[in-house]
């Protein structure tokens, strides 16, 4: 079992420009969670799917950020345009049923300058 | 609301010391899961124990231990005769339908 893969591991940006953030979650995992961490914010949630589609979408800051998951292995988290309070650590979860210990993957650093 | 509660912002022991991380939460769920998660200088989230609201047990799992009581709405964990290894960032978490963080402990453990 591989875990959960995310890429890129570092992504260093200008303001302004598109950001996409990889996830690949474990095979037969149904929920898939996007997570941001700060110093100012901590760990928090912005989005989760369920086989695909996604149940809540409350955390996602702004109108700049959108995710999407096409299919059972892939998901990308998407910010257009970039700016430098995106700075953080993005990770992506999987779990095979309603969050009950997911895995994590090793995180994506974002920094937008 | 729900909410999990880490007080102690920073830990520091010596190596073989005994420390406890809190960890207080607030729902009106009754069914609930609580965690525990570590994360290591290298960054990556390591999950360590699940519990559920109706298993109040204590586990022990090396020199880990975790102590769940439902009347204090508190979920500790304990490591025994800590490590400089053990040195990382603790995050409790709770989940009803979506998992919420606390705030972590960071522990330093010196040799």
């Amino acid at each position: 079992d591989a875990g959960v893969i995310q890429s890129p591991r570092h992504e260093v940006t200008e303001m302004g420009q598109e950001v996409t953030l990889r996830c690949k979650p474990i095979s037969g995992h149904d929920y898939l969670f996007w997570y941001r961490q700060t110093m100012m914010r901590g760990l928090e949630l912005l989005i989760y799917f369920n086989n695909n589609v996604p149940i809540d979408d409350s955390g996602m800051p702004e109108d700049r950020f959108s995710a999407k998951m096409p299919n059972a292995s892939f998901s990308t988290l998407k910010i257009q345009p970039s700016e430098p309070r995106d700075s953080a650590v993005y990770f992506c979860a999987s779990s095979r049923f309603a969050f009950r210990g997911g895995t994590f993957g090793s995180g994506t650093r974002l920094t937008v300058v | 609301a729900q909410k999990v509660t880490q007080a102690q912002t920073e830990i520091s022991v010596v190596e073989k010391e005994d420390v406890t991380l809190d960890c207080v939460y607030e729902t009106r769920d009754t069914t609930y899961y609580l965690f525990w998660y570590k994360q290591p200088p290298s960054g990556e989230l390591v999950f360590l124990i699940r519990r559920n609201s109706f298993d109040e047990q204590n586990e022990i799992s090396g020199r880990y231990s975790w102590n769940f009581q439902k009347s204090t709405s508190s979920f500790n964990f304990t490591i025994t005769a800590s490590q400089v290894v053990d040195s990382a960032v603790y995050f409790c978490a709770f989940n009803t339908d979506k998992l919420i963080f606390g705030t972590g402990t960071r522990l330093q453990v010196f040799p």
